[in-house]
């Protein structure tokens, strides 16, 4: 069964950080890019960041450019998304997503079932 | 960035009923155009790509069509499962944008 599990999320106060991890399973990790997507709570879908099956390939939202890193260890299944320097706006469910190529197609056809990050005093 | 506008934001429809949600690109996409699906408290789920691809196991009463700015997603005959909430996507560029979202609900 393909699946992708979500961990790391939580409270956090404005201005620290917090590592978002995607365990992978079920399909080949290394053959794909992944990307990030968060949904504010209540509202729509925003992209967050994706990457390539290699690496070779990163982007961003203008939302999270410079403080957010996403990365990849194919030896082990895994997707992450660092986020630093954290803000109120950044409160969220935040969805791990599989492209359906190993380019950034942006066709999201295997999604985790989210993680939330709170971001509060 | 492409902004990705969806009409209704909501309606309200019975079962059997056929459904028709438009979405509306900021400039031409071709048919770089994905629509998924989300019900409360679940992800997303990809429904049809390209347009006009139904992805495995959704059922043939889903449809989507267009090309360049105009999108349409439509359900031919409403079942009590299908009432949640659909998002058009662009995968055309960088960022890639969803729309806001059309909430089916029951009528």
């Amino acid at each position: 069964e393909v699946q992708l599990v979500e961990s790391g999320g939580g409270l956090v106060q404005p201005g620290r950080s917090l590592r978002l991890s995607c365990a992978a399973s079920g399909f080949i990790f290394d053959d794909y890019a992944m990307h990030w997507v968060r949904q504010f709570p209540g509202k729509g879908l925003e992209w967050v960041s994706g990457i390539s099956w290699n690496s070779g390939s990163i982007a961003y939202a203008d939302s999270v450019k410079g403080r957010f890193t996403i990365s990849r260890d194919n030896a082990k299944n895994s997707l992450y998304l660092q986020m630093d320097s954290l803000r109120d706006e950044d409160t969220a469910s935040y969805y791990c997503a599989k492209d359906r190529e190993g380019g950034r197609d942006y066709t999201l056809d295997v999604w985790g079932q989210g993680t939330t990050v709170t971001v509060s005093s | 960035d492409i902004q990705m506008t969806q009409s209704p934001s909501s309606l309200s429809a019975s079962v059997g009923d056929r459904v028709t949600i438009s979405c509306r690109a900021s400039q031409r996409i071709a048919t770089y155009l994905n629509w998924y699906q989300q019900k409360p408290g679940k992800a997303p789920k990809l429904l049809i790509s390209a347009t006009s691809n139904l992805q495995s196991g959704v059922p043939s009463r889903f449809s989507g069509s267009g090309s360049g700015t105009d999108f349409t997603l439509t359900i031919s005959t409403l079942q009590p499962e299908d009432f949640a909430t659909y998002y058009c996507q662009e995968n055309y560029s960088t960022p890639p944008m969803f729309g806001q979202g059309t909430k089916v609900e029951i009528k």
